[in-house]
């Protein structure tokens, strides 16, 4: 496709369940960026992909979060255990490599009740 | 570590009058500096980039930035402002040549609001 896809663009889960959010980036792009979105905040960044090498993981904020791209391309963000605070727009980032602009998707809007 | 202000939480302005979002940085170097829009619902779309040369930019929709080294500074500005232009403005720094693949680190965003 043109831009970033990410499904599903809403999930509504219970506490306690595990999610799994997906991306599909610009076709060729290198770089992939996983970044989340609380109500009325910038995103901030949660991980970060250079092909299939998961290069950074810093701002994932718990073990209950995981993140994959195993052929370098499609990529999903795991989520364990869901907790209310988990409640968040996921985004999700590519660019052809480390020094172009990031393209992001539409985001996934996550609601654990 | 880096960090970025932005500080106008809201901005009302009339159409067609000019704008001037504020974004100041913390960075130890010179970093890449990026303007963000997002309207409700949408991801991010980028307006405009810094990465070095001249510091007055050019962006999308007339959108136009000047980094000024000496502020920590780049606001984002437009001389004439369309109702089309209500969105969240994000303002965001990234690391040149940095591990993290120039991830970038946000403003908390300016919510602008279009008066007809």
């Amino acid at each position: 496709g043109a831009g970033v896809s990410q499904s599903p663009r809403y999930k509504v889960a219970k506490r306690g369940q595990d999610v799994a959010l997906r991306c599909d980036p610009i076709s060729g792009h290198v770089s992939l960026f996983w970044y989340q979105q609380a109500l009325g905040q910038g995103p901030e960044f949660l991980t970060y992909f250079q092909n299939e090498a998961q290069l950074d993981k810093s701002g994932l904020p718990s073990d209950r979060f995981f993140a994959e791209r195993p052929e370098g391309s499609v990529s999903t963000l795991k989520i364990q255990r869901t907790q209310q605070e988990d409640s968040a727009v996921y985004l999700c980032a590519s660019s052809l490599s480390n020094d172009q602009p990031q393209h992001f998707g539409d985001g996934t809007r996550l609601s654990i009740l | 570590a880096q960090s970025v202000t932005q500080p106008d939480i809201h901005i009302t302005v009339s159409e067609g009058a000019s704008l001037e979002l504020r974004c100041n940085y913390s960075y130890g170097a010179t970093p890449y500096l990026f303007w963000y829009v997002q309207s409700p619902g949408q991801g991010l779309q980028l307006l405009l980039k810094y990465f070095s040369g001249d510091t007055l930019v050019q962006g999308i929709k007339g959108f136009e930035a000047e980094f000024k080294r000496s502020q920590s500074s780049f606001n984002l500005r437009k001389p004439s402002v369309h109702w089309s232009d209500a969105a969240e403005y994000f303002c965001a720094v990234g690391q040149p040549g940095g591990g993290g693949g120039n991830k970038l680190t946000f403003g908390t965003g300016t919510q602008l609001k279009v008066e007809l």
